[in-house]
């Protein structure tokens, strides 16, 4: 099993390109993140799917859409790339049955940096 | 405002001694408390959780503390090893909503084990 991987692991992009982030599992997971990490700071929600067909918005949400394709896959889009967004992005998923903590497994990241 | 503080960016400790990482929370009503582990270039790693019902859980070297009155978690490991050296994150459940469970993280303490 590869768990979660990202494609991307690197980009650079110019301000107001737009680019997709991809992500897969392939645990079976109901639910699926995506989280920024800023130098010198902790993990940051973008947006969550809980289940199939469902999307929502996390704590920084603002420059970013998703799409939950299908159970295994969960994509993050920038649509005008800005230098603030310079970033490593974490795909993660997790089981997260009702009332049950499960862990949240995580992807290697994707590199970000936007000139 | 952050909702999770780890206060230590960096923290040395000799092989074989006991390693500290504390951690402060600002909602009591925070019910679920965990501790993710990352190495450079790879997707953070669940070490450790604790309910907020229990004020200790244990797995092997890694045991983690809650103190609720004073909204505080540690982590202890004993002994450190080489392999522990790690950027530690302390990370607290949050409900975005739909079943599916977002994590706030710290900004990570950076755990050096000397030999």
């Amino acid at each position: 099993n590869a768990g979660v991987t990202q494609t991307p692991k690197f980009q650079v992009l110019k301000t107001g390109q737009s680019m997709t982030l991809q992500c897969a599992q392939d645990m079976n997971h109901n639910s699926m993140y995506w989280y920024r990490q800023d130098p010198g700071m902790g993990l940051r929600l973008i947006y969550y799917s809980a289940s199939e067909g469902t999307t929502d918005k996390g704590e920084v949400p603002n420059g970013y859409n998703v799409s939950r394709l299908n159970k295994r896959e969960f994509s993050l889009r920038l649509e005008s790339a800005a230098p603030s967004q310079t970033s490593v992005y974490f795909c993660a998923s997790s089981e997260a049955l009702a009332g049950v903590w499960c862990e949240q497994f995580f992807g290697p990241g994707t590199r970000l940096t936007v000139l | 405002d952050q909702q999770v503080k780890q206060n230590s960016p960096s923290l040395s400790v000799q092989e074989g001694r006991i390693s500290i990482l504390n951690c402060d929370y600002t909602n009591s009503m925070f019910d679920y408390f965990l501790w993710y582990k990352k190495y450079p270039a790879e997707g953070p790693t669940f070490l450790i959780s604790i309910s907020s019902i229990k004020d200790k859980n244990e797995d092997g070297r890694f045991t983690v503390f809650l103190n609720k009155s004073a909204k505080h978690l540690s982590l202890h490991i004993v002994p450190s090893q080489p392999g522990d050296s790690a950027v530690y994150f302390c990370a607290v459940r949050v409900y975005p909503g739909g079943g599916a469970d977002g994590l706030t993280f710290g900004k990570g303490t950076h755990l050096i084990i000397q030999p």
